[in-house]
């Protein structure tokens, strides 16, 4: 089925350090991808999102780059803070599938990456 | 702050009962998504709507339901609650119901089923 997986679970890095996380999803059909931040007990906070049709965005501090050819999409935040300690999850949109397209704004999320950031 | 609303924060009840969760989506928000997330399945799709009509379906068990009312609040009816059922349950809310706009996501509701 459908799945979006991390390649590392949890991430130590010092602050003012620059964070790579790293995301492979499995559909080579997806067309959106989006990075959401989590912090905890609260919901999760959108970061940045691509399209498939671009392979890279830039944000604030924030840059997402995406491979299609190895499916796979990342995550780099430039001098990192301690505020940014947070679980991070990638989650991609699948084309609309089955009669009618069921699939809609339907997302599917990686099991999510642990940032910690040492001041 | 991201303009969704959920209640209730918490919520504990027993095995067997039944259980409504609701969410009020950002101001212009045609579009409600519900979520549940655990340790073991991490956030999970569970079901859509827009503007009132069902959308898109995930893995939802057929104890679950929801709707959304005129107003465009939505309501999660949990019943038959089992041990399993404990989670997070989270809304979110788009403007439209393509998906390639934003899904900002409410506070979640904790759900713990005794």
């Amino acid at each position: 089925g459908e799945s979006v997986g991390l390649h590392l679970p949890t991430l130590s890095v010092q602050e003012g350090d620059n964070s790579i996380i790293n995301c492979a999803y499995s559909n080579s059909a997806s067309d959106y991808f989006i990075w959401y931040k989590q912090e905890s007990g609260k919901g999760p906070q959108f970061i940045i999102d691509i399209r498939s049709n671009m392979d890279k965005r830039q944000g604030q501090r924030v840059t997402v780059l995406l491979n299609k050819t190895v499916k796979h999409l990342s995550l780099q935040i430039a001098a990192t803070q301690p505020g940014d300690s947070a679980v991070y999850f990638c989650a991609e949109k699948p084309p609309p599938s089955g009669a009618g397209g069921t699939s809609y704004g339907k997302l599917t999320f990686g099991q999510g990456t642990i940032l910690t950031v040492h001041p | 702050d991201s303009g969704v609303t959920q209640t209730p924060k918490h919520l504990i009840t027993a095995t067997g009962q039944r259980v409504t969760l609701r969410c009020s989506p950002r101001s212009g928000d045609l579009s409600v998504y519900w979520y549940q997330q655990s340790l073991d399945q991490g956030l999970q799709f569970l079901i859509q709507y827009y503007n009132g009509e069902e959308r898109a379906k995930g893995n939802i068990l057929e104890r679950f339901s929801a709707q959304q009312f005129p107003d465009l609040h939505s309501e999660l009816n949990l019943s038959s609650l089992e041990l399993g059922d404990s989670a997070l349950y989270f809304c979110a809310s788009s403007v439209v119901d393509q998906g390639t706009d934003t899904q900002y996501f409410g506070p979640g509701t904790r759900l713990t089923v005794l």
